[in-house]
């Protein structure tokens, strides 16, 4: 089945700085790559997503990119803020799949002020 | 919309006894999926049912189980419990079957002792 690989497992930047979590998938069938950001107390919440067909997609000051060869995906997040912090996961599936999310085992991400 | 929602939120039991937990999708999501997660391997795939129909189950002994109603919501249960599900048991909705975008509720925190 698919091996999701995660990291760092935690990451602190100062406030106002960029942060990039990296992830590599092993099957090279996976076409979905979500990423959650994780707070304390609640469940998952959907910040970005990109398909197979895609290199790089951008929301505001958030922006994932997936190199299919390599297979591996990356977030970036620039001018981190204090709200930033948080546990991040990424994610792979293949769409229609017999599996469902595998997860990576998540990037704690601390905001320095 | 509404997000999805799960109860109990937390929940303690003792060992041998049986749990059952519910999720309600967001309105008009026709797709559910439960994970289970832990400090030790994450966040791991369930099963995931379509239709009041399970389509995919992850690597979970046969004590854990689950069904959807004709609304769509769903429930899953645990039989025999041990200390190891102490877990949060997190619920996902989508609107299709093809495992399109999945939206977290906040989970229901089951401690076993």
């Amino acid at each position: 089945g698919e091996n999701v690989e995660q990291h760092p497992s935690t990451l602190s930047v100062q406030e106002g700085d960029s942060a990039v979590i990296k992830c590599t998938y092993s099957d090279s069938a996976s076409n979905y790559f979500p990423w959650y950001k994780q707070e304390l107390g609640k469940g998952p919440q959907l910040i970005i997503d990109i398909r197979s067909n895609v290199g790089e997609k951008k929301d505001q000051r958030i922006a994932v990119t997936l190199n299919k060869t390599a297979k591996h995906f990356s977030l970036h997040i620039t001018e981190t803020q204090p709200e930033d912090s948080a546990v991040y996961f990424c994610a792979a599936s293949i769409q229609g799949g017999a599996d469902g999310l595998t997860f990576g085992k998540g990037t704690h991400l601390i905001i320095q002020p | 919309k509404a997000g999805v929602t799960q109860t109990p939120r937390y929940l303690i039991k003792t060992r041998g006894q049986q749990v059952t937990l519910s999720c309600s999708p967001i309105s008009g999501h026709r797709s559910v999926s439960w994970y289970q997660q832990t400090p030790g391997q994450g966040l791991q795939f369930l099963f995931e049912y379509f239709s009041e129909t399970q389509r995919n189950k992850g690597n979970f002994p046969g004590r854990f189980s689950g069904r959807q109603f004709s609304n769509s919501r769903s429930e899953m249960n645990v039989s025999t419990l041990e200390l190891g599900d102490s877990a949060l048991y997190l619920c996902a909705s989508s609107f299709g079957q093809d495992q399109e975008t999945q939206y977290f509720g906040p989970g229901t925190r089951l401690l076993v002792l």
